[in-house]
């Protein structure tokens, strides 16, 4: 069984670029949680989708950020006008069950804003 | 912010049982303790969880104290690999997300 994939692994970008980071869940699991860890700090928690629907978004910073769960393919984190402070790694997780807290992570995203 | 009070760090011997202990003495009755390991760079694994029985799965095994406000992670035979930051959760979010606290940085040493 394939596990939670996340790409790009790596990402580089410019101050003022956009970022895209993509999650595709477990099989059979509708349920995804956004995690970001800046370096040398804690996990925290930015986001949690399902299909197609946002329903925690209490971790998300209110600007340039935004995520979407659509009907068919991965969901995806989106940071507009990255900038220095953005640099993370940024990491996914499903369930296959909402408010379940036996969740699987994927490997993340490195993103490096220069 | 976190449920939970863990010690910072702690070695085990190669081969020898690594013990993680964690306080929660404030949880409530129906909530589980989750943990998860964090290996160098990569993402977080769930590990086990439990409510107040002791649990005991192919990774490792749970041991929940009877008043519940605390509990021991026991990995029976420590490897190198072993080598990571273990949280202890308590639930977590009311949606299900996880608040990580600091965790317990476990060295396996040779």
């Amino acid at each position: 069984n394939a596990g939670v994939m996340q790409n790009p692994r790596h990402l580089v970008r410019r101050r003022g670029q956009e970022a895209r980071l993509r999650c595709s869940p477990m099989k059979g699991h509708s349920h995804v949680y956004w995690y970001r860890q800046l370096p040398e700090e804690g996990l925290k928690f930015m986001v949690y989708l399902q299909k197609e629907n946002i329903i925690d978004e209490s971790g998300m910073p209110k600007e340039r950020f935004s995520a979407e769960f659509p009907k068919e393919g991965p969901s995806i984190l989106r940071i507009q006008q990255v900038v220095r402070g953005d640099s993370a790694a940024y990491f996914c997780a499903s369930s296959e069950r909402a408010g379940f807290y036996e969740q699987y992570f994927g490997p993340g995203t490195r993103l490096t804003v220069t | 912010d976190a449920k939970t009070t863990q010690p910072t760090s702690m070695d085990c011997a190669e081969g020898r049982a690594a013990n993680l202990p964690c306080n929660h003495s404030t949880i409530s009755g129906n909530e589980y303790v989750y943990w998860y390991r964090q290996i160098h760079s990569q993402g977080p694994q769930y590990i086990i969880h439990g409510l107040k029985n002791n649990e005991t799965n192919e990774m490792a095994s749970l041991i929940i104290t009877e008043d519940r406000k605390s509990s021991t992670l026991i990995l029976p035979h420590a490897t190198l690999r072993d080598t990571a930051v273990y949280y202890c959760i308590v639930n977590g979010g009311s949606q299900g997300n996880l608040i990580f606290g600091k965790g317990t940085k476990l060295s396996v040493k040779p």
